[in-house]
C-alpha cells in the first residue's frame, strides 16, 4: 500500500507563470484535500474532494486557483497569474471512505517559490 | 469556529528527557483530535488520535496523549526523547461540515530540538 505521493516536490516559478500540482492519493480513498502551508504555520484546508466532486472550498481558495479530480483518482490543483504570496508547501491528504474517514493521510507536499 | 492553540513555539530537551507538548482547543461538541510530526521539508506524518472513550491514546514511536475536556486540552507526551524525534509537531481538530467533509483545523505547531 503506497502512500500519497505529490508531484513535483519543488517548484520555482516567476511572478505570473502558471503553475500545477499533482496528487495522487492512497487507492481506495474517496477523500482528497488540499492544504497549504506558509512558513511558521500549521496547513490550512483550502479544497476537498469527494470521488470526483469538489463539495467544499475555502475563502482562502482565489480565483486563480482551480482543483479538478478527474475520475476521482489523482488531483491537480493550478495556480494561475502567481504572486510572491503564493510561496508555500502545498499539501495533498486522503482518507477512506470506511469508519476512519476522519483520518487523513499527508503526502510529502510541493514546496512552491514564486520570484 | 473552531481553533487550536499549541502555546510553545520551540522546545529545546536534552536526549533521554521526558517531553510534553500542549495543546488547547476550542470546539462546540465532541472534538476529535490529532497529534502530526513534520520532519523538515516533509509532509505530515500521523502520530495519534481521539475520538471517543478512554481519554488516554497511545500513539506510534511511543508517544501517547491525554484528552482533558474539563480543560480542553490535548498534550503529547513521551517519557524518553530520542535524537530522531527532532521535527515539528502539530495538534489539530476536525471539523465536520454540511458538504460531508472533515476539515483539519491545525495549531501553529511546536519546534521541537533534542540536544544529545
Amino acid at each position: 500500500d503506497t502512500g500519497v505521493s505529490q508531484d513535483p516536490r519543488h517548484k520555482i516559478t516567476k511572478r505570473g507563470q502558471n503553475v500545477t500540482f499533482r496528487c495522487d492519493p492512497i487507492s481506495e480513498h474517496n477523500r482528497l484535500y488540499w492544504y497549504r502551508q506558509t512558513l511558521g504555520q500549521g496547513p490550512e484546508f483550502l479544497t476537498y474532494f469527494q470521488n470526483e466532486a469538489q463539495l467544499e472550498k475555502s475563502r482562502l481558495l482565489s480565483d486563480r486557483f482551480s482543483a479538478e479530480r478527474p475520475k476521482g483518482s489523482f488531483s491537480t490543483l493550478e495556480i494561475q497569474r502567481t504572486e510572491q504570496g503564493d510561496s508555500a508547501m502545498y499539501l495533498c491528504a486522503s482518507s477512506h471512505r470506511g469508519l476512519s474517514s476522519e483520518t487523513q493521510y499527508f503526502g510529502p507536499g510541493t514546496r512552491l517559490l514564486v520570484l | 469556529a473552531q481553533s487550536v492553540t499549541q502555546p510553545d513555539i520551540h522546545i529545546t530537551v536534552s536526549e533521554g528527557a521526558s517531553l510534553e507538548l500542549r495543546c488547547n482547543y476550542s470546539y462546540g461538541a465532541t472534538p476529535y483530535l490529532f497529534w502530526y510530526v513534520q520532519s523538515p521539508g516533509q509532509g505530515l506524518q500521523l502520530l495519534l488520535k481521539y475520538f471517543s472513550g478512554d481519554t488516554l491514546v497511545q500513539g506510534i514511536k511511543g508517544f501517547e496523549a491525554e484528552f482533558k475536556r474539563s480543560q480542553s486540552s490535548f498534550n503529547l507526551r513521551k517519557p524518553s526523547v530520542h535524537w530522531s524525534d527532532a521535527a515539528e509537531y502539530f495538534c489539530a481538530v476536525v471539523a465536520f461540515s454540511g458538504a460531508g467533509s472533515y476539515q483539519l483545523t491545525f495549531g501553529k505547531g511546536t519546534k521541537l530540538s533534542v540536544i544529545p
